[in-house]
């Protein structure tokens, strides 16, 4: 099993809708969890921390489930300029302290 | 605010060549890391450095050398381009490991004939 594991779309979807991306990971010692966003051809950028209390930050929604080890981001009202590439990651702390692994991405097209 | 700097941002290489890539960060982060990025794969960790002086091996660390002399520095080597190293390649910097913020560089593309 992969260690972080994320659905690669492609996503298309109309302006206004909401989509939700979902991600798992492997190691029940993950302490921390992000998802970044990837513009075509262009650098990985963070879009938000994963809190295991859930956290919001205007239109996007991240949660955390550690019994499921399972990580989802929701975007609501989709814009065009949403789209691009999600990136799931998780650190495992510990002794592979600032070892970020990454998810392969979910890909976000939306469409007019 | 420079953030963090790779150079170059495009190179070819023949089989056998070797070559420096350099990343440099102007924001006192102690951690620096090099991905390499290719379709269908994500980002895979080949080295990684958690201070001046330190380097670790990532997950795909085979072909590559790294070295961090200056904190603001952390250079990749490929001492023999093969092939299969045709990639793109970013640096990245956090002010710590675990729940920091990985700043990023804007890539190298290297092909490598």
């Amino acid at each position: 099993r992969k260690e972080v594991e994320q659905d690669p779309g492609p996503f298309n979807v109309p302006e206004g809708a909401t989509v939700a991306f979902n991600c798992t990971y492997s190691n029940s010692a993950s302490q921390s969890f992000f998802w970044y966003r990837q513009d075509c051809r262009k650098e990985p950028k963070l879009l938000m921390s994963v809190y295991s209390s859930g956290n919001e930050d205007g239109r996007f929604t991240a949660q955390l489930n550690r019994a499921s080890q399972y990580i989802s981001l929701l975007i609501r009202d989709s814009k065009l300029s949403d789209s691009a590439t999600y990136l799931c990651v998780v650190n495992l702390g510990g002794g592979s302290q600032g070892n970020l692994i990454f998810g392969k991405g979910t890909k976000l097209s939306v469409k007019p | 605010n420079a953030g963090v700097t790779q150079t170059p941002k495009f190179r070819v290489l023949k089989t056998g060549q070797s070559m420096t890539l350099l990343c440099a960060q102007d924001m006192n982060h102690e951690y620096m890391y090099w991905y390499r990025q290719d379709p269908g794969m994500g980002l895979r960790l080949i080295h990684y450095s958690v201070g001046e002086g330190t380097t670790a091996k990532g997950e795909v660390p085979d072909g590559y050398n790294v070295s961090r002399l200056k904190k603001q520095n952390f250079l990749l080597g490929l001492e023999s381009a093969a092939p299969s190293q045709t990639s793109v390649y970013f640096c990245a910097s956090s002010y710590s490991g675990g729940g920091t913020e990985a700043f990023f560089g804007q890539g190298t593309r290297l092909t490598v004939v």
